[in-house]
């Protein structure tokens, strides 16, 4: 199965900046997906990034505070922008395994502590 | 919208009994895949079920599919330590061939095992 490397794997922001997420995965994939999960909850799709297209984004997130780079077919990345505390939660991304049946394999997360 | 309800959201049971964690999709769904997320870490992809009334096991993990494609569960025969975890169901709700494909995820049964 793929392998992704996310990074980074924790941090802790000041309020009112931002924060890029990267992930680099080992091998070529059409779509990435960025959730978000906070404590003790589910996974809630943010985006689906598509390399040469702009991302496609789930209702309630947008684009200005979730800009999202997929410069080619292993790389992808996710910004917090004008980050809150309300943005405090875990971060990641996620590809298809190919082959089908496989499932999706994800990063192992960015844990965003915002004060 | 598309909605993935999971029951129930926590379950403590001594090592040696039997779990079981179910999911229920107000749509039908095109296949169903289920993550176990182990405390700290990210989900990992357990399996994927596809066909109506389609019945998996892994050594004691025992996945079903109903035949309206609905429903699923997964079942844990005599826990152990080692299955201490949130298990997620994740549905697939797109139509066949179609482009947008996204998974939702229920909100997981976090299970704990008391030795």
């Amino acid at each position: 199965s793929a392998v992704i490397s996310q990074k980074p794997s924790r941090d802790i922001c000041q309020r009112g900046t931002s924060l890029t997420i990267q992930c680099q995965v080992d091998s070529q994939v059409t779509m990435m997906f960025w959730y978000r999960q906070q404590p003790g909850q589910s996974l809630t799709l943010i985006a689906t990034a598509n390399q040469g297209s702009e991302a496609t984004y789930e209702s309630g997130f947008v684009i200005d505070k979730f800009p999202i780079s997929r410069p080619n077919l292993t790389f992808s990345t996710l910004t917090v922008s004008n980050m809150s505390p309300e943005d405090s939660s875990i971060y990641l991304c996620s590809v298809e395994d190919q082959g089908g049946g496989h499932g999706y394999t994800f990063g192992s997360g960015t844990r965003l502590t915002v004060v | 919208g598309q909605q993935v309800m999971q029951i129930p959201q926590y379950q403590h049971v001594q090592e040696g009994e039997d779990f079981t964690t179910y999911c229920n999709s107000s749509t039908t769904l095109s296949n169903i895949q289920w993550y176990k997320q182990r405390p700290g870490g990210h989900p990992v992809f357990l399996i994927q079920l596809v066909k109506s009334g389609e019945v998996k096991k892994q050594k004691r993990l025992t996945f079903q599919f109903g035949e309206a494609k609905k429903n699923s569960s997964l079942h844990i025969t005599a826990t152990q330590t080692t299955d201490v975890g949130t298990y997620f169901c994740a549905g697939d709700v797109s139509p066949p061939g179609g482009s947008n494909y996204k998974l939702t995820f229920g909100k997981g049964t976090l299970l704990t095992v008391n030795p």
